[in-house]
């Protein structure tokens, strides 16, 4: 069973569309992630959410949104894409208690 | 502030040889130190954890780190290298009461020569 999954796999859209991102997770864990990876392996957070509620915001544009309808479950929704947002990007989930994150497969998103 | 340097972006070794990977960190309260690798086009999985108990820390398949407080660091190491370990390999740390948010550093690429 997969623990924390993601889809679409790979995406790929034109510039100046709208697209969204699913993530679930099995795990029971409270706390979810968004992480984004750019082209040279770089891992940046960009939001965190506990039980549904967001906790960490980093310096995101406002074209990305996240969206929690319940705690196992956290989706991304970009409005606008642009070349630059082409990277892959990992949805994460882990407990309080435990301290170690579970990361789904990715999502590689090409902006053209 | 939290950060995690990683040097070295490129390791090669040959088979059979010690894997080093360097990890340095800094945090302003004791830390939770993590290695995740990442094997072409996968997600992240964890190798191994540090969560202030043991000192020594051993993980999946023969990797093994050692937290030393004093050099802040926390190397990761393998015996003997395998073919399969060639990947991409991310220290991170994280702090409890920040809801657990991970700083990674920006990853070693390990090449295992023939």
């Amino acid at each position: 069973d997969t623990a924390v999954s993601q889809t679409p796999k790979y995406l790929v859209t034109q510039m100046g569309n709208d697209k969204s991102i699913k993530c679930e997770q099995n795990l029971g864990h409270d706390t979810m992630y968004w992480y984004k990876q750019d082209s040279k392996k770089f891992l940046k957070i960009m939001f965190s959410y506990n039980n549904k509620e967001l906790i960490i915001n980093e310096t995101v544009p406002n074209r990305f949104s996240p969206k929690s309808p319940d705690k196992a479950h956290l989706n991304l929704h970009i409005n606008s894409l642009e070349l630059g947002d082409s990277a892959v990007y990992f949805c994460a989930s882990s407990q309080a208690a435990g301290p170690e994150a579970f990361f789904g497969q990715g999502t590689r998103l090409t902006v053209v | 502030a939290q950060s995690v340097t990683q040097l070295g972006s490129h390791v090669s070794v040959s088979e059979g040889a010690l894997v080093l990977l360097r990890c340095n960190y800094s945090s302003s309260v004791p830390p939770y130190l993590f290695w995740y690798v990442q094997y072409p086009n996968q997600g992240l999985q964890l190798l191994l954890k540090y969560t202030s108990a043991a000192t020594l820390v051993k993980g999946i398949n023969d990797f093994e780190a050692e937290f030393k407080k004093s050099e802040t660091s926390f190397h990761l190491t393998k015996p003997s290298a395998h073919m399969s370990d060639a990947a991409e390999y991310f220290c991170a740390v994280t702090e409890t009461g920040t809801g657990n948010q991970f700083y990674f550093g920006t990853g070693t690429s390990l090449t295992v020569i023939p």
